[in-house]
């Protein structure tokens, strides 16, 4: 069974810029979380989508937005990009929701902020 | 919200030391706990979790955590350590039920194991 993958693994942007992170689940997961990842605040929490439908959101600005697709894929957009968006974007999937199941964990996408 | 604290940022031990890796988290109610473990050059994957029944919880490669609900802790530990431990380590923990929080993880402990 393939693992979660995200596109793409390495992203340059500059400042003011937008950007569009793709995530793959575990076949048949239906349930798809978003972390950043940084030395200073640790792995934090985005969102979570389920059934193509928000669940639960993390203390994070408006700049940060998902959705999620039929086949469960997911995607993560960050608008006007800031130099403290440079961080790792980790895409989990679970079976149901997170809190209740196993999350399996992509291999990130690292997003740079020039 | 919900907070979840790892004493330790930085571990350094020996081989066949013994190990524990502390962790405390802030909600008062139900909750399910998680060890994520991320070793060099890999993904992030389940070390171990808690979710009801024995607080006395095993995982892989000889692990295993006790949930202490007074104490609010979820400590993990092994009896002897091994190189390959080499790794990352965060706690993380969501709150029973609906988890309307989503997981809050810690900022997690870099364990080092020296040959």
């Amino acid at each position: 069974k393939a693992g979660v993958t995200q596109t793409p693994r390495y992203l340059i942007k500059t400042r003011g810029q937008q950007v569009t992170l793709s995530c793959s689940p575990i076949s048949g997961h239906r349930s798809v979380s978003w972390y950043q990842q940084t030395p200073g605040q640790g792995l934090q929490f985005l969102f979570e989508y389920f059934s193509e439908t928000q669940r639960n959101k993390g203390n994070f600005p408006g700049r940060f937005s998902g959705r999620q697709f039929s086949n469960s894929r997911s995607e993560m957009n960050v608008s006007t990009l800031e130099l403290g968006d440079s961080a790792l974007y980790l895409c989990a999937s679970s079976s149901s929701t997170a809190a209740k199941n196993i999350q399996y964990f992509g291999a990130g996408t690292r997003l740079s902020v020039l | 919200a919900q907070s979840v604290s790892q004493h330790n940022h930085h571990v350094i031990l020996s081989e066949a030391a013994s190990l524990e890796l502390g962790c405390n988290y802030s909600y008062g109610g139900t909750v399910n706990l998680f060890w994520y473990v991320q070793y060099p050059g890999q993904h992030l994957q389940l070390l171990l979790k808690y979710f009801s029944g024995d607080p006395l919880v095993k995982g892989i490669k000889g692990f295993e955590a006790e949930f202490i609900k007074s104490k609010f802790s979820f400590n993990l530990r092994k009896p002897s350590v091994q190189w390959s431990d080499t790794a990352e380590y965060f706690c993380a923990v969501a709150i029973g039920g609906g988890g309307a929080d989503g997981l809050t993880f810690g900022k997690g402990t870099h364990l080092i194991i020296q040959p």
